[in-house]
C-alpha cells in the first residue's frame, strides 16, 4: 500500500510555479521521500528525491517539513509539457528489494 | 531515452497465442522490475529481479512468466492471456547498495489482448 496522501488533481497557469503537496505522517527514518512523473502513456520519470534537506535540481525543488510528514514539489515555471501525473512515494534507498510502489499520484494540468 | 529499451511498443494477440515481452537496459543496474497499468489504475508492480534472482512476485497470475538471463535483460512470457489483461507493461531498472537509487523506466509495451 502506498504510504502518502495527494489531492488527486490540481491546475496550474503556464508560466507559474506549480506547488504539489504530499503527505507522508508514517514515514520512518530511514526512508526518503521520491517524486517522479508520468506524462501520457510514457514510463514514469524520475524528478527529485530527499531525506530531510530541501533539494533542487534542474527540474524542481523538493521542500521536507522539519517533522517529515509532509512535503511540496515544485515546479517553479510550469509549461504545458509538465501536465502530467506526478506521484509521491517513501521508501528506503540502497536495496533492490524496496521497490517502488504507486499511489494514484496528483494529475496536474497546466493550462495556457 | 531513459537508457532502459523494451520492445514491442505495442501488441495484440489472441487468447491462445503466446508471446514475449522484452526489457533492456546498460545502465549496469542490478534490479528490474515489471509493472502492469489497466486504463485509469496506479502501476502495479508485478515482479522484482535482484542480481537476475527473483525476489518479489506480486500475486501475480502463472500465465505471465518472468525470465532475467542476466542483469541487463528481462523477459515477461505471455500465453493464454485475458482481454483483461490488456494494459501498458513498464520495465524498470535501478542500481542496488547505491544512495541514488532511482528507477528508469522504459516507454513501456502497449498490450491488447484480443
Amino acid at each position: 500500500d502506498a504510504k502518502t496522501t495527494q489531492p488527486p488533481s490540481m491546475d496550474c497557469a503556464e508560466g507559474r510555479a506549480a506547488n504539489l503537496p504530499c503527505n507522508h505522517s508514517t514515514i520512518s527514518g530511514n526512508e526518503y521521500v521520491y517524486w517522479y512523473r508520468q506524462i501520457h502513456s510514457q514510463g514514469p520519470q524520475y524528478i527529485i528525491h530527499g531525506l530531510k534537506n530541501n533539494e533542487t535540481n534542474e527540474m524542481a525543488s523538493l521542500i521536507i517539513t522539519e517533522d517529515r510528514k509532509s512535503s511540496t514539489l515544485i515546479l517553479p515555471h510550469a509549461t504545458l509539457r509538465d501536465t502530467a501525473v506526478y506521484y509521491c512515494i517513501v521508501r528506503v534507498p540502497y536495496s533492490g528489494n524496496t521497490p517502488l510502489v504507486f499511489g494514484k499520484g496528483t494529475r496536474l494540468s497546466v493550462i495556457a | 531515452e531513459t537508457g532502459v529499451t523494451q520492445t514491442p511498443r505495442h501488441l495484440v494477440m489472441g487468447m491462445t497465442n503466446k508471446k514475449s515481452l522484452k526489457c533492456e537496459q546498460h545502465l549496469g543496474h542490478n534490479a528490474m522490475y515489471w509493472y502492469k497499468q489497466s486504463a485509469k489504475k496506479p502501476l502495479e508492480l508485478m515482479f522484482v529481479y535482484n542480481f537476475k534472482e527473483q525476489t518479489e512476485n506480486n500475486s501475480v497470475p502463472s500465465r505471465f512468466s518472468p525470465e532475467c538471463p542476466n542483469s541487463s535483460h528481462l523477459f515477461l512470457h505471455l500465453h493464454t492471456l485475458q482481454p483483461e489483461d490488456s494494459a501498458l507493461y513498464l520495465c524498470a531498472s535501478s542500481p542496488v547498495g547505491d544512495r541514488n537509487t532511482e528507477a528508469f523506466f522504459g516507454q513501456g509495451t502497449r498490450l491488447t489482448v484480443v
